[in-house]
């Protein structure tokens, strides 16, 4: 499974678009790029997911580059609500999956 | 989420009591996981099973055990072979193995 890194903390404007970056370098072509939050003392929640092509849902989108060794996590229009730790990890099962320290998103009014 | 119940939400254990963490799902999920939250840190992979009647060992195994008799719960045993088990402890689900993976609300455990 990749391994993957992440900024440890990132700020963002209430109303701005907030862009949280992941390296995945070492990603194989079956393995899907996934991101999740964890809101303090709650569970994660996914987020969304993708292997090659750019993805979109109702809570974000993912960009991800050619050559998959990258990928982007578009907020856009953060809210204060969206102050968590945003983890992306890439796997293709569950038995390997290693959640690393995250990016610590701080959204300030 | 709503439909995974993790009990209880606070646990304190005696030095060399086992404890067992509930974890039952309404989701008709195949997938159960287990992970294990160390303050400041990410979740590791404790066990894992795909289906009724078979689990598997993740990372972090040494001094838990699992049972999996029936498709909604995944009971999760901390034994006294686990030295150091104050910890955030999280229950997930996924429809089948390599799906997004939906977590419970944690039980956070404490030695006394």
């Amino acid at each position: 499974d990749a391994k993957t890194t992440q900024p440890p903390s990132m700020d963002c404007a209430e109303g701005r678009a907030a862009n949280l970056p992941c390296n995945h370098s070492t990603i194989s072509g079956n393995e899907y790029v996934y991101w999740y939050r964890q809101i303090h003392s709650q569970g994660p929640q996914y987020i969304i997911h993708g292997l090659k092509n750019n993805e979109t849902n109702e809570m974000a989108s993912l960009i991800i580059t050619e050559d998959r060794k990258s990928s982007t996590l578009i907020l856009p229009h953060a809210t204060l609500r969206d102050t968590a730790v945003y983890y992306c990890i890439g796997y293709t099962g569950g038995f390997k999956t290693i959640f690393g320290a995250g990016t610590r998103l701080f959204v300030k009014a | 989420d709503g439909g995974i119940t993790q009990s209880p939400k606070y646990l304190f254990r005696k030095e060399g009591q086992n404890v067992t963490l509930s974890c039952e799902q309404n989701l008709n999920h195949d997938a159960m996981y287990w992970y294990r939250q160390d303050p400041g840190q990410g979740l590791r992979l404790i066990y894992y099973s795909q289906i009724v009647n078979d689990f598997q060992k993740g990372d972090i195994a040494e001094g838990y055990s699992v049972s999996r008799e029936k498709k909604e719960s995944f009971p999760l045993t901390v034994t006294s072979a686990q030295k150091n088990p104050t910890a955030f402890y999280l229950c997930a689900t996924s429809f089948k193995i390599n799906q997004p993976q939906h977590f419970g609300d944690g039980t956070r455990l404490s030695i006394l």
